[in-house]
């Protein structure tokens, strides 16, 4: 069974602190992807990555990196934790067709 | 990537069809279409996808017409279940390219 797990369901962290959310996916997929999802906003692409080592921005990448160094694996940083970045954080992983995506439980990041 | 508009709520009755209908009047050539549904708490989940004409699997019904300008994805007798955001998302199917999600149909089956 397709399976996409991600590091926490819920985490608080301080403003200022660099923050890492990790996503591993068991389905040998290329690609991956990071969004946030807020009330009323919908779902909003942050970064994807079609290879590894390989990363695109999305529509907002600002305040955001990620890094790809196995396949399996992508890590979203937040840099400097801000609370503004207090949101659903959401991974997902495709084959080489993208629009079948697996989405992983999301992590709930507070940012205080 | 084309533009997506649809209804941002539905309210059904159990055993009822719905129709969820969404506009992409800049549908591109190579655009396929593709719905998804999201339980709260949950990550999206992909339901169906199609380039024309209708598709069915055993989720639901997708119909787009000839000219693709819009699609319509239809769930058959739905229960409290169903109750979800439904998302449709319209881009090219090649590697490398990334979905643009909306803010879906918030639909709410009763009883």
């Amino acid at each position: 069974d397709v399976k996409v797990t991600q590091s926490s369901r819920y985490l608080v962290k301080r403003t200022g602190e660099k923050v890492f959310l990790e996503c591993v996916q068991d389905m040998d997929h290329e690609n991956m992807f990071w969004y946030r999802q807020d009330p009323g906003l919908g779902l909003r692409l942050i970064y994807f990555s079609y290879d590894v080592k390989m990363k695109e921005k999305g529509d907002i990448p600002e305040g955001y990196s990620v890094s790809r160094e196995k396949k399996e694996r992508f890590s979203l940083i937040l840099e400097s934790a801000s609370t503004n970045q207090t949101s659903m954080y959401l991974c997902a992983s495709s084959s080489t067709t993208p629009y079948e995506q697996y989405f992983g439980p999301g992590t709930r990041l507070t940012v205080t | 990537l084309a533009k997506t508009t649809q209804p941002i709520s539905m309210d059904s009755y159990e055993g009822q069809e719905v129709n969820i209908t969404c506009s992409h009047n800049n549908i591109a050539t190579n655009d396929y279409i593709t719905w998804y549904q999201q339980f709260p708490s949950q990550g999206p989940r992909f339901i169906i996808q199609g380039y024309k004409t209708k598709v069915t699997n055993e989720v639901a019904s997708l119909f787009i017409p000839a000219d693709r300008k819009s699609s319509t994805l239809s769930l058959p007798r739905v229960s409290l279940s169903d109750t979800a955001v439904y998302y449709c998302l319209v881009g090219s199917n090649q590697a490398g390219t990334a979905l643009i999600f909306g803010k879906g149909t918030t639909l709410s089956v009763s009883s």
